[in-house]
């Protein structure tokens, strides 16, 4: 069974640019979360989908959305981006709920100049 | 305000004996408690997790204790082997309002072989 797939691995963008990244989860896999992971702040949860709808989200600004698709995939998108935004995006999918078994996507890590 | 702290940042044990991990947390509203695993350069791995109704939850090698009365919990790995050598990262979710996901700071492990 394939894992989780995130696309692009790697971005590089100015500030003031937008930009999204997608998420495949693994097949049947219906809840996607997503975070941020940077060296100062560690481990940041940002939202998880489940059906195309919003479930959780974390203390992140309305610059960072997210949607989820029919077929479980997601896309995560960041507007306006500051040099702060600068992190490797992981995200992870599991069956039903983020709280049981999640497999996490190798990352999308992005550069922001 | 650091709702869930991982005061150890380091510990170091001998391979075949028991590696305890611990975590404080603050909020007595935590729903969920999950425990991740990070080897350098590479993105988290789900471990464990315990719901707040349960005081120990079981996966092989990896035990979670939670002691609600403390805000304590602690991620005990019987036997430790040199592959457990990794950033462990605990994690508590309140499912109130929109739902966070809050994580530690994190704690290294050394198993020495």
């Amino acid at each position: 069974k394939a894992g989780v797939t995130q696309t692009p691995r790697y971005l590089i963008k100015t500030r003031g640019q937008q930009v999204t990244l997608s998420c495949s989860p693994i097949s049947g896999h219906r809840s996607v979360s997503w975070y941020q992971q940077t060296p100062g702040q560690g481990l940041q949860f940002l939202f998880e989908y489940f059906s195309e709808t919003q479930r959780n989200k974390g203390n992140f600004p309305g610059r960072f959305s997210g949607r989820q698709f029919s077929n479980s995939r997601s896309e995560m998108n960041v507007s306006t981006l500051e040099l702060g935004d600068s992190a490797l995006y992981l995200c992870a999918s599991s069956l039903t709920t983020f709280t049981d078994t999640q497999y996490f996507g190798p990352g999308t890590r992005l550069t922001v100049l | 305000d650091q709702q869930v702290k991982q005061n150890s940042p380091s510990l170091s044990v001998q391979e075949g004996r028991i590696s305890i991990l611990n975590c404080d947390y603050t909020n007595s509203m935590f729903d969920y408690f999950l425990w991740y695993k990070k080897y350098p350069a590479e993105g988290p791995t789900f471990l464990i997790s315990i719901s707040s109704i349960k005081d120990k939850n079981e996966d092989g090698r990896f035990t979670v204790f939670l002691n609600k009365s403390a805000k304590h919990l602690s991620l005990h790995i019987v036997p430790s082997q040199p592959g457990d050598s990794a950033v462990y990262f605990c994690a508590a979710f309140l499912s109130s309002n929109t739902g966070k996901l809050i994580f530690g700071q994190g704690t290294t492990l050394q198993v020495k072989p």
